[in-house]
């Protein structure tokens, strides 16, 4: 079956560096999304990350290894404002969306 | 404010009633989404409509019902719920199926007594 793996919640401090992995089986791969939830918001789009490396966007960068099945979220300088879920999502081949469950992140002052 | 824009925000119902989800977006998509998302489990995808033809339906009970009669409008029709269906119903555009992001509605907080 299809699978995204992704922790159920994470911690850090205002300022800080946090790392959020998600690793995934699915049947072929034509992308990776990272999206973020506030509480009862829409998910909005973060990244997109097709090929293998890092893509920075301001304070937020993805990282994608294709042949290991794994992505990382990395926020920097974190703001209070950050406290949300990251969602993870890999394309298949049929380019359906598969999602994780997403990662509760919390910020503390 | 992404564009995609869902009413009511929240839906009480009962087990008999009859009621319907919209979902409108002016973004000139071509692809529209109805998803759900229920506490700490990944977001369900339910239908797919492309250039208004439905290209997924992803085992979904017959009690929920899409409806899509333009590019730029959705809807799911619900009748005769159970309790279990209590979620958040998300809906989703973008501009094709293929590698591209999705914008998504705030949801219809739904509840099934």
């Amino acid at each position: 079956g299809q699978n995204i793996d992704q922790p159920t919640e994470m911690t850090a401090t205002e300022g800080a560096i946090v790392q959020i992995n998600c690793t995934y089986q699915t049947s072929g791969f034509n992308g990776l999304f990272w999206y973020q939830q506030h509480a009862g918001e829409a998910p909005t789009f973060l990244s997109y990350n097709v090929l293998d490396g890092l893509e920075e966007k301001g304070r937020f960068s993805s990282f994608l290894s294709r042949s290991k099945g794994y992505s990382y979220l990395l926020l920097k300088e974190l703001q209070m404002k950050d406290s949300a879920s990251y969602l993870c999502a890999v394309k298949d081949s049929n380019y359906q969306l598969i999602w994780g469950a997403g990662t509760k992140l919390i910020i503390k002052p | 404010e992404t564009g995609v824009t869902q009413t009511p925000r929240h839906l009480v119902m009962g087990m008999t009633n009859k009621k319907s989800l919209k979902c409108e977006q002016h973004l000139g998509h071509n692809a529209m989404y109805w998803y759900k998302q229920s506490a700490k489990k990944p977001l369900e995808l339910m239908f797919v409509y492309n250039f208004k033809e439905q290209t997924e339906n992803n085992s979904v009970p017959s009690r929920f019902s899409p409806e899509c009669p333009n590019s730029s409008h959705l809807f799911l029709h619900l009748h005769t719920l159970q309790p279990e269906d209590s979620a958040l119903y998300l809906c989703a555009s973008s501009l094709g199926q293929e590698n591209t992001e999705a914008f998504f509605g705030q949801g219809t907080r739904l509840t099934v007594v």
